[in-house]
């Protein structure tokens, strides 16, 4: 069964350093997301990307964010300047944008800023 | 007041009972409904859609009653291995952002 994968499963940085978490979402998919979720908190829209562009953002994804997808597989997320606060687990997400609204997620990455 | 709320729990059950969970959302536009499953430190994964005619997986059924803006989560003949967090998680249009609550915890017990 197809699934979406990230890289790295762990990253551990430093306060101000850029960091970028790789995704390959489900082949055929037209529709992709990243999500994070703080450790003990809800998981959290980041933002959405249709058709090589951002289609949705939310507060958390600011001037420090941004999304890629340089080829035909990879869905990129790059943090500027990292924080403290942007410890989390970050998710990504793919939707076929064909029957049904169904995300499948990927296992994560689990972002450590210190 | 939140966007989808859960109770947190946990709720602790011993093997083959029934629980129910129950979930409230409180944007009238919401359009997709689903729970979700997820295991500690892992990605959430879809346990089921919800529809407005309810619908059935095995032991899993998930009814959405829209007038009130509720959607619930039956479980039967608890396993061991249905132990996780369940996430209520809700889509206002085609292909739009998932809002999660914060998700219930269940705990099965021998």
């Amino acid at each position: 069964e197809p699934e979406v994968t990230q890289t790295p499963s762990h990253q551990v940085t430093q306060m101000g350093q850029e960091v970028i978490l790789r995704c390959v979402p489900i082949s055929n998919h037209l529709y992709f997301y990243w999500y994070r979720q703080i450790l003990g908190q809800k998981v959290e829209f980041l933002v959405s990307f249709y058709n090589n562009e951002i289609s949705e953002k939310s507060e958390i994804f600011d001037d420090q964010f941004s999304v890629e997808r340089p080829d035909g597989s990879n869905f990129t997320l790059k943090i500027r300047s990292t924080k403290l606060e942007d410890s989390a687990m970050y998710f990504c997400a793919s939707l076929p944008g064909t029957g049904g609204n169904e995300q499948y997620f990927g296992p994560g990455t689990r972002l450590t800023v210190t | 007041r939140k966007e989808v709320e859960q109770d947190p729990g946990p709720f602790n059950v011993p093997e083959g009972a029934t629980v129910a969970f129950n979930c409230t959302y409180s944007n009238s536009a919401s359009q997709s409904f689903f729970w979700y499953r997820q295991d500690c430190r892992k990605e959430p994964k879809l346990l089921m859609s919800v529809y407005s005619s309810g619908n059935e997986d095995g032991r899993f059924t998930a009814q959405l009653n829209r007038a009130s803006q509720y959607i619930s989560l039956l479980i039967r003949d608890s396993k061991l291995s249905d132990s996780a967090t369940y996430l209520c998680v809700v889509g206002t249009g085609t292909a739009s952002k998932l809002t999660f609550g914060t998700g219930t915890r269940l705990q099965v017990t021998l």
